[in-house]
Order: C-alpha cells, then sequence, then structure tokens
C-alpha cells in the first residue's frame, strides 16, 4: 500500500522561507494534499495538486510534484509566526473513495 | 459554519470501560474516517465507512469498532478501553467520486485512559 514519508521538524526565522518535503511510494496516487494543524485543533486543508501537476501557486504557498522520483514539496513565502504548526502530506491512491494515507507531519517552528 | 462534529473535545474514561466517540457530518458525504493521531506516528486509519451500515478496517482495527447506521452520524466504539488507546482521535469526511475533493476534519477528541 501507500507509503507516505516527511521530516519531522523545522525550524525557520521570521520572514525566511520554509520549505517541507514529502515522498509516497504509489505512482498510482492521483491527489496529493497539505493539511495544516494548529495546535489543539482538527487538521485544514491548506493545498493540494493533482498527480498531472508540476507546480501550484496560491498566494504565499507553492507546491511542487517530482512525479518521477514521487517527491513533493511545501514552499511557504515569508513565513509568519501564525505559520507555526503541524504541516500533513496526504495521498490518495486512485480515486474515488480510497482513504487518505498521511504522513507523520513535519513540526513547524517559526523563530522571531 | 461547523461541517464535521465530534461530540467531545475531551474525555477521560477508566480502564475496561466502553467508551464511544461520536462524530456527525452535515454535508451528506457517503464516507467517513476515523484516524488517531500519537506524537511521531502522524495519523493512522482505525476504520473507515462507504455508506451507511457499511465499515472497512484500516490499519489498526485492534479494540475498536464502528457503527454507522445513519448517513450522518459514524460512531467509533473502544469495546474495553485500555491505557494505550489514550490518544486524540480524528473524525473526517468526504463524498464519492472522481473529482477531487476535500476532506474535512472535526476537531478532534482528546482521550485518555486512566
Amino acid at each position: 500500500g501507500e507509503d507516505v514519508e516527511q521530516s519531522l521538524f523545522l525550524s525557520v526565522r521570521e520572514g525566511d522561507s520554509s520549505v517541507i518535503n514529502c515522498t509516497y511510494t504509489d505512482s498510482s496516487s492521483t491527489y496529493l494534499y497539505w493539511y495544516k494543524q494548529e495546535p489543539g485543533a482538527g487538521l485544514q486543508l491548506l493545498t493540494y495538486i493533482f498527480s498531472n501537476m508540476d507546480m501550484k501557486q496560491d498566494q504565499r504557498l507553492t507546491v511542487l510534484l517530482n512525479k518521477k522520483d514521487k517527491h513533493l514539496s511545501l514552499r511557504i513565502a515569508d513565513t509568519q509566526t501564525g505559520d507555526s504548526a503541524i504541516y500533513f502530506c496526504a495521498a490518495r491512491p486512485n480515486s474515488g473513495n480510497t482513504p487518505l494515507v498521511f504522513g507523520k507531519g513535519t513540526r513547524l517552528s517559526v523563530i522571531a | 459554519d461547523v461541517k464535521v462534529t465530534q461530540s467531545s473535545r475531551y474525555l477521560v474514561k477508566r480502564t475496561g470501560e466502553k467508551v464511544f466517540l461520536e462524530c456527525v457530518q452535515d454535508m451528506d458525504h457517503e464516507n467517513m474516517f476515523w484516524y488517531r493521531q500519537d506524537p511521531g506516528l502522524g495519523l493512522r486509519l482505525i476504520y473507515f465507512s462507504y455508506d451507511v451500515k457499511m465499515k472497512e478496517k484500516g490499519d489498526i482495527p485492534e479494540g475498536y469498532s464502528v457503527s454507522r447506521e445513519k448517513k450522518e452520524r459514524f460512531s467509533l466504539i473502544l469495546e474495553s478501553a485500555s491505557t494505550n488507546q489514550t490518544s486524540m482521535y480524528l473524525c473526517a469526511s468526504f463524498p464519492s467520486g472522481d473529482m477531487n475533493t476535500e476532506a474535512f476534519f472535526g476537531q478532534g477528541t482528546r482521550l485518555t485512559v486512566v
């Protein structure tokens, strides 16, 4: 089955760019997602990308997908203290009713 | 506008108790999921349901059961709670279909078994 891996911690200075990386194993994964979890809260969808896209930009967020290497990254420009959270990469093999498979989450700490 | 609601934010139960965690969604979604979240382990799928009265085991179903009697409600049951079931439990839902769909999450239930 699908396996999603991501580093557990990232620390950046306020105003710098953050890059969170993720790898997945199932090449049939059609949809790839980034979720954000703030302390004490559930998961909130940040952005997603279809497997036939290489890049998607949404304001300060840029998602890059290297389908050949099964590598996904999330770049946050001008990182703010409010961006401190856990970021989850998730893959959805095939389509339809398949459950999401999540990575372990990357805890982003933003230093003022 | 709350879309997925979990009945409790915090719960403390004794070992051996039968525990019910309730999740309700108001979006008429067919698919509902229960995950548990533990530090360093991410989200692990316990059970999911494609439709009313249908259920499928996830990656870690042992010690849990589920009930889906109505489309909007998906209950997670701990038959006999144990301390290793102390965790954050997250419910999610999304609709069927091939189009990209966002999974909506509840706010989570932090369960402590003592």
